[in-house]
Parts: structure tokens; sequence; C-alpha cells
């Protein structure tokens, strides 16, 4: 079992340019996440989908977008990427919202993305 | 809305030490308190959670609505326990955490 797995490891942007980052679990869980890492600010949720179908916005969504493609994929993208959005990106995934594992968090290995 | 603090970014010890790292949160509901962690090179990954009410390598938490807290605790520290430490915030009904901004246990010999 792999888990959760996210693409690429690493990133380098100019400022302006767009890329999706890409997430995927074989957990069969409901609801995944977006989160974002930074020092000194702890893990910041952009986006999170509670069910195929479904998505919201987290604590920091400006900049980004998501698609929920399937039960198995959640994609982060980032239209025209800025300095701000230099960070390490974390995907998620969890069960369903009132189950015993809502809440209980998988995560990915973790994607650092550098905007120049 | 809901908050997570942690007051300490660093905290130091030596390896034998008792080791209390502190998390107090913000909400009016019924909360749900985690501690994550993530050892160097390794994915973030959940260490316990306060329903199960158990020790999870030697640490423990407990919830007291009271001062709003959920301090990890572990009575003597290993050179192995050194990661980064999150305390998170569910709240009921709901599927989102909460973190907080993270305290570094660092482990001396």
């Amino acid at each position: 079992n792999a888990g959760v797995t996210q693409t690429p490891k690493f990133q380098v942007l100019k400022t302006g340019q767009s890329m999706t980052l890409q997430c995927a679990q074989d957990m069969n869980h409901n609801s995944m996440y977006w989160y974002r890492q930074d020092p000194g600010m702890g893990l910041r949720l952009i986006y999170y989908s509670a069910s195929e179908g479904t998505t919201d916005k987290g604590e920091v969504p400006n900049g980004y977008n998501v698609s929920r493609l399937n039960k198995r994929e959640f994609s982060l993208r980032l239209e025209s990427a800025a300095p701000s959005q230099t960070s390490v990106y974390f995907c998620a995934s969890s069960g369903w919202a009132g189950g015993p594992g809502a809440n209980v968090l998988t995560f990915g290995a973790g994607s650092r993305l550098t905007v120049l | 809305a809901q908050r997570v603090t942690q007051p300490e970014k660093l905290l130091s010890v030596f390896k034998g030490a008792p080791v209390e790292l502190k998390c107090n949160y913000s909400y009016s509901g019924s909360p749900e308190l985690f501690w994550y962690v993530q050892y160097s090179r390794q994915r973030l990954q959940l260490l316990l959670r306060h329903i199960s009410r158990e020790s999870i390598k030697g640490f423990t938490a407990d919830l007291n609505k009271g001062e709003t807290s959920f301090h990890l605790k572990k009575p003597f520290a290993q050179e192995e326990d050194s990661a980064m430490y999150y305390c998170a915030l569910g709240t009921g009904g709901g599927n989102k955490l909460t973190f907080g901004t993270g305290t570094q246990l660092k482990v001396e010999l």
C-alpha cells in the first residue's frame, strides 16, 4: 500500500508560471486535503474535499484551485505562481466525517515548491 | 473561530528528563484534540488522539476542558523523540483540522 502519493517532490517556478500538484490515495478515503507548511506558521489548510464531487475553501485558498478528479485523486493548481507561494505542500486523506477515522489524517511525503 | 496555540517553537531537554509540550485551544463547542509528529525525513503522522486515552511511545496527553489545554507529556525523554510536534483541533461533526504552529523537540545526550 502506497498510502498517499504526491508529485512532484520538488519544483522551481518563475513568478507567473502555472503548475499542478498531484495527489492520489489508495485507502478508499472519502476526504482529502491540501495543506501548506511554512516556518513559524504551522500547517494551514488550503482546500479540502469532504467527498468525491465536493470541494471547499480552507484557511488560505487565495491563488489556488483544486479538482477532486475521482475518489482517489485530488489536485492543487497554482494558476499564476507568486513568491508568497513558496512553501512545502502536503496532501492528506481521511475517513468520512463522523466516522471513526474522521480527522485521522494520512499525509503524503510533501512537495517543496520554490517560486522565484 | 477555532484556534490552537503552541507557545514554544523549540524545546530542548536532556535525555532522561521529563518532557511537556504545551497546547492550548480555543473552541466553543466540543473539541477533538490530536497530536501529530514529524520525525526527520519522515511523513507527518498521528501520534495520539484524546478520545483514545492511550499512551503511544511513552507519551500521554489529557484534555483539560477547564484550562482548554491538551499538553503532551513523557516522563523520560529519549533521543528518538526528537521531532516536530503539532497539536491539532478537530471540531464536532466536521472533518477539518486546525493545526498549531508546532514545537520542535530536541533531546540532547
